[in-house]
């Protein structure tokens, strides 16, 4: 079966930092990927989907890029309401794979 | 705004069942695959279980096939998951999802979760 490896598992950053992280399938899931946003005693939350396109609501400084292996989420300024669990999940089969989460901490 | 409430998770015994139910509204399920995902006590996301728009594709992680079975009722506009012969390692949140339809999404919305703890 496709995994899913994220890294880092945790990064420290700053309120105004571009934040980046990525996520590796073992196998092509050319861009059946999405990424989820959690916070403490919630549901995730959709951000991208199709490994680029932003849900409706999520604010633009949330970005996805990347293609078949090699995937990534970017905050281009971190604002304190995004210190939060982010998991990548594969959907390019009947099955889903989610990543193991980054957590994103105050610096 | 899409609405997914689960119920029926609670304190069971090692070996025994529990059927968990998920009641959506504001949209119809009839026209979406419909997944079910847990989370332990600290730990990742990891996905469950899911079934197609007519209940004829059901597809499991390795670790619950042959234990749990996913059905759903269009006319209930409701999705089910059965589990037996739980485990320690079963205990949860198991969190309802709306997955695949015709957008190009998969999972893009979730209820609020409910708890299964699998305790002697």
């Amino acid at each position: 079966d496709i995994q899913m490896t994220q890294s880092p598992s945790t990064l420290s950053a700053s309120v105004g930092d571009r934040v980046t992280i990525t996520c590796r399938a073992t196998q092509s899931i050319s861009s059946w990927l999405a990424w989820f946003q959690q916070k403490p005693g919630k549901a995730p939350k959709l951000l991208i989907y199709k490994a680029s396109t932003l849900e409706t609501g999520v604010p633009s400084r949330f970005s996805g890029s990347g293609s078949g292996t090699d995937f990534m989420l970017t905050i281009s300024s971190l604002q304190p309401d995004d210190f939060a669990t982010y998991y990548c999940q594969r959907y390019n089969s009947n099955s889903r794979t989610f990543g193991q989460g980054t957590k994103v901490e105050i610096k | 705004e899409v609405q997914l409430v689960e119920s029926g998770g609670g304190l069971v015994q090692p070996g025994g069942s529990l059927r968990l139910s998920c009641a959506a509204s504001r949209f119809t399920i009839s026209g979406n695959w419909m997944s079910w995902v847990r989370q332990a006590p600290g730990k990742g996301l990891e996905w469950v279980a899911n079934i197609n728009q007519d209940g004829s594709e059901k597809y499991f992680v390795d670790s619950v096939k042959g234990r749990f079975t996913i059905s759903r009722d269009n006319a209930r506009n409701s999705m089910y998951l059965q589990m037996n012969s739980l485990r320690v390692e079963d205990t949860a949140i198991y969190y309802c999802a709306r997955d695949w339809d015709e957008s190009g999404k998969g999972i893009d919305h979730w209820g609020q979760g409910t708890l299964v703890t699998v305790s002697s």
